[in-house]
């Protein structure tokens, strides 16, 4: 049985750093392209991040510079390390799996329960 | 960037067919998938490529996706199915999520 459960998440000044983590298990991350989507309170759904099977990371613009991905592959999880926070990224953050259809669509077939993250002075 | 453009809200009664739209330029050239979101939960999908259905989805949701709109279609609605759904496309590395969509079952 797929499961995703993340953690790390909390409530952090602006400016500062937070590393969220997702452990998976019944599949392996090295092998799936796997992403971080976050929802702000009351809002939509947004992508902020993925790394596919190969390696290759993506960003949404609001993060590059910021937000690493990354993965642990001895402890089958996905990190997302998060510098220079702002009020802005406040949100719910959950991990998801990712599935490749062909070459033109990729989407997510089990996602996290999510991880709270709360940026406020 | 791609964008994605959906009704805020849809309403219905129940056992009648509701439709969702899901605008985005050339969409129907690139494949459209949908989740199904209630209050306090995890996103769920319920369409993968236009208009496959999960295993455990009811086979009254079913989609299409041509030109410009994929639409999500809710036959026979149930109260169960109030929640908030988002189309999502890919494009250029980036997962695009439509805006969202209330579904409200009168």
């Amino acid at each position: 049985e797929v499961q995703l459960v993340e953690s790390g998440g909390g409530l952090i000044q602006p400016g500062g750093s937070l590393r969220l983590s997702c452990a998976a298990s019944g599949f392996s991350v090295s092998s799936n392209y796997m992403s971080w989507v976050r929802q702000a309170p009351g809002k939509g759904l947004e992508w902020v991040s993925a790394v596919y099977s190969g390696g290759s990371t993506y960003y949404v613009d609001s993060v590059k510079g910021r937000f690493t991905i990354s993965r642990d592959n001895s402890k089958n999880t996905l990190n997302l390390q998060m510098n220079s926070l702002r009020v802005e990224d406040t949100a719910v953050y959950y991990c998801a799996k990712g599935i490749r259809v062909g070459n033109s669509g990729y989407y997510f077939d089990y996602w996290g329960q999510g991880t709270v993250v709360t940026v406020s002075s | 960037s791609y964008e994605l453009t959906q009704p805020p809200s849809v309403s219905v009664s129940p056992g009648q067919t509701a439709s969702i739209t899901c605008s985005g330029d050339k969409l129907g050239s690139k494949f459209a998938f949908w989740y199904q979101q209630k209050p306090g939960q995890s996103p769920v999908l319920v369409i993968y490529q236009d208009s496959k259905r999960p295993s455990g989805i009811p086979e009254r949701f079913s989609g299409s996706n041509s030109g410009n709109t994929a639409t999500l279609t809710i036959s026979g609605t149930q109260a169960m199915d109030e929640a908030e759904y988002y189309c999502q496309a890919w494009d250029s590395n980036t997962y695009v999520f439509g805006t969202g969509t209330e579904v409200t079952v009168l």
